[in-house]
């Protein structure tokens, strides 16, 4: 069964850096997934498209502090010089034989 | 500049329905996958319904076969959700997602539309 697995919350400083982690289920750990952001009372935002062997890219107009890498089964997302509006919630994304799986999704602290 | 602008939620009562529309703009609609995403009040993204560019291929979530429907016109750029017998549990924030091409990820989604679910 395809699941992605996220830490239910992650926090830290202003100017700081974070790396917030999604994994793969058993037997998928070569899927590519995506990461989308979604701001307070906002709809989600398109990140990044991550593979497996850590080559991504970025949607429109995301800014270069966003970063993917991988290791295995794990797909992380890495923002760099936090700032306050980065405060939201992060969601990956993948999709197997008709259907498509988000992770419970990380929600991110500024401090 | 791709837009996706949701319509058609409300309020209904329970064991009614309702059919939501999502206009799309910027991009040629019929070469693309969409898709229906819902998020309940203070839950994460549940992923509802797939349409491939032709309409002819569909895929619905498990738990929700049977009582939603997919669908799409591209003759008017429009992705449509019917959704009927609802539920309490169906109260959520729908938004409609494009795919990007050659793979399923979702590039760009519209600013949802709220449905209630209530007596």
């Amino acid at each position: 069964q395809l699941v992605l697995t996220q830490s239910p919350s992650a926090s830290a400083s202003l100017g700081a850096s974070v790396k917030l982690t999604c994994t793969l289920s058993s037997g998928h750990s070569s899927s590519a997934i995506a990461w989308h952001q979604q701001q307070p009372e906002k709809g989600p935002r398109y990140l990044m498209k991550l593979h497996s062997d850590g080559s991504h890219s970025k949607g429109d107009g995301i800014p270069d502090r966003f970063s993917g890498s991988s290791s295995g089964a794990e797909r992380y997302l890495t923002i760099s010089s936090l700032q306050s509006e980065d405060e939201a919630d992060y969601y990956c994304q993948t999709w197997g034989t008709g259907i498509r799986v988000f992770g419970g999704g990380t929600k991110l602290t500024v401090l | 500049e791709v837009q996706l602008l949701e319509s058609g939620g409300g309020f209904v009562q329970p064991g009614g329905s309702l059919r939501l529309s999502c206009a799309a703009s910027g991009f040629t609609f019929s070469s693309y996958n969409m898709n229906w995403v819902r998020q309940a009040p203070g839950k994460g993204l549940e992923w509802v319904s797939v349409i491939s560019g032709s309409g002819y291929s569909i895929s619905y979530a498990d738990s929700l076969k049977g009582r939603f429907t997919i669908s799409r016109d591209n003759s008017k750029n429009t992705l449509y959700l019917q959704m009927n017998s609802l539920r309490v549990e169906d109260t959520a924030v729908y938004y409609c997602a494009k795919e990007s091409t050659g793979d399923r990820m979702f590039d760009y989604w519209g600013q949802g539309t709220l449905v209630t679910v209530s007596s």
